[in-house]
């Protein structure tokens, strides 16, 4: 099992470029989760997917769409980038409500917005 | 709004105890007490979450104070691979959000 993986790894835009930024789990977990990693702080969740068809925001949604696309993939949009959303992106899933609520990251989207 | 306070950092002798505090003085009845590690960059790394009971598993310990406003996690013989950030989180029941704050730097040192 791969896990979760997140692509892509590295990312440059300019200010005001749109991107996609692509996660997929292979752990058929039923919820899924964007949250972003500002220099020295914790993390912070933008968007969350309890199940297949639904989304919901989380602390920091603003500047962002998500697409549950299937049960495996949930991809995060910036539709305008701007500087303040520089930042490392982490995609989780989780299997929720059932045991742990153990939550899988992926490797992570380390992006910069000039 | 931070619903755990924890120690900006730690300092740990290889091969001894690191004991990690957390306070959650507001927690609710049904809120868990989860702890996550993130090593450099990495994406966080799940350890161990209790309600009420101490827990204990092959990477830690968790003890859960009786009112349950404060936990400790227990690493109970640190490796220098153990040199991370620590977060402390409560679920919130209403939803599977996961708030983390800023942790806690734990260095191992030889």
């Amino acid at each position: 099992n791969a896990g979760v993986t997140q692509t892509p790894k590295f990312q440059v835009l300019k200010t005001g470029q749109s991107m996609t930024l692509q996660c997929a789990q292979d752990m058929n977990h039923n919820s899924m989760y964007w949250y972003r990693q500002d220099p020295g702080m914790g993390l912070r969740l933008i968007y969350y997917s309890a199940s297949e068809g639904t989304t919901d925001k989380g602390e920091v949604p603003n500047g962002y769409n998500v697409s549950r696309l299937n049960k495996r993939e949930f991809s995060l949009r910036l539709e305008s980038a701007a500087p303040s959303q520089t930042s490392v992106y982490f995609c989780a899933s989780s299997e929720w409500g059932r045991g742990s609520d153990e939550q899988y990251f992926g490797p992570g989207t380390r992006l910069t917005v000039t | 709004d931070a619903k755990t306070t924890q120690p900006p950092s730690m300092d740990c002798a290889e091969g001894r105890a690191a004991n990690l505090p957390c306070n959650h003085s507001t927690i609710s009845g049904n809120e868990y007490v989860y702890w996550y590690r993130q090593i450099h960059s990495q994406g966080p790394q799940y350890i161990i979450h209790g309600l009420k009971n101490n827990e204990t598993n092959e990477m830690a310990s968790l003890i859960i104070t009786e009112d349950r406003k404060s936990s400790t996690l227990i690493l109970p013989h640190a490796t220098l691979r153990d040199t991370a950030v620590y977060y402390c989180i409560v679920r919130v029941p209403t939803g599977n959000q996961f708030y983390f704050g800023t942790g806690t730097s734990l260095t191992v040192i030889p």
